[in-house]
């Protein structure tokens, strides 16, 4: 069964250090997604993109988030200088339709900001 | 906003007897899809069992079936004859006919007892 592919699986970065959380969706997916969940907490929407750019995004997606398609295959998550708050799971989904049908999430890259 | 709520922090079921997990949801929305989903140890969200606001029936998956109330806007989801694989957190979740972006409930955490 295709998979949603996350790297790494556990990223450690000092505070004030960008990080790139990188996903692979499935091959013929269009729709890409990004979720937060911090330790103990419920998994919360963050931004969706589709046609190289952001289709919306959460009042959690501010100024210091973003996102990119560099290439046909990955999508990634860039933080621009993390925070202690920014640690938690992040979740990567893509899609192939502009609904829930497909929709698959990959396994998560922890994310710990020291 | 749509919003979903699991007043259940924490369960715990004997092997092999039945539990329910309660979820309830808001919505001004006709159309919607609601789900669950587990998410065990390893982090990863796996989809349960899903069903379509539209349909009266309700949803089953093996040992897996849903109490779908819509006048209620309630959601709750029964495990019967438990096993030690489905330890896990368990995530109730709403996603709009219109939207691209699933709502989470802040999740119920099942321990399976031997």
């Amino acid at each position: 069964e295709p998979e949603v592919t996350q790297t790494p699986s556990h990223q450690v970065t000092q505070m004030g250090q960008e990080v790139i959380l990188r996903c692979v969706p499935i091959s013929n997916h269009l729709y890409f997604y990004w979720y937060r969940q911090i330790l103990g907490q419920k998994v919360e929407f963050l931004v969706s993109f589709y046609n190289n750019e952001i289709s919306e995004k959460s009042e959690i997606f501010d100024d210091q988030f973003s996102v990119e398609r560099p290439d046909g295959s990955n999508f990634t998550l860039k933080i621009r200088s993390t925070k202690l708050e920014d640690s938690a799971m992040y979740f990567c989904a893509s899609s192939a339709q502009d609904s829930h049908y497909g929709y698959t999430f990959g396994s998560g890259t922890r994310l710990t900001v020291v | 906003a749509q919003t979903v709520t699991q007043s259940q922090p924490e369960m715990s079921v004997q092997e092999a007897e039945t539990v329910t997990l309660s979820c309830t949801y808001d919505t001004s929305e006709s159309d919607y899809y609601l789900f669950w989903y587990k998410q065990p140890p390893s982090r990863q969200m796996i989809l349960v069992i899903r069903q379509e606001a539209y349909k009266q029936q309700n949803a089953t998956e093996n040992r897996f079936s849903v109490n779908f109330q819509k006048a209620a806007k309630s959601f709750s989801l029964k495990i019967s004859d438990s096993q030690l694989g489905d330890a896990a957190m368990y995530f109730c979740a709403y996603f709009g006919n219109y939207g691209q972006n699933f709502v989470f409930g802040p999740g119920t955490r099942l321990s399976v007892l031997p």
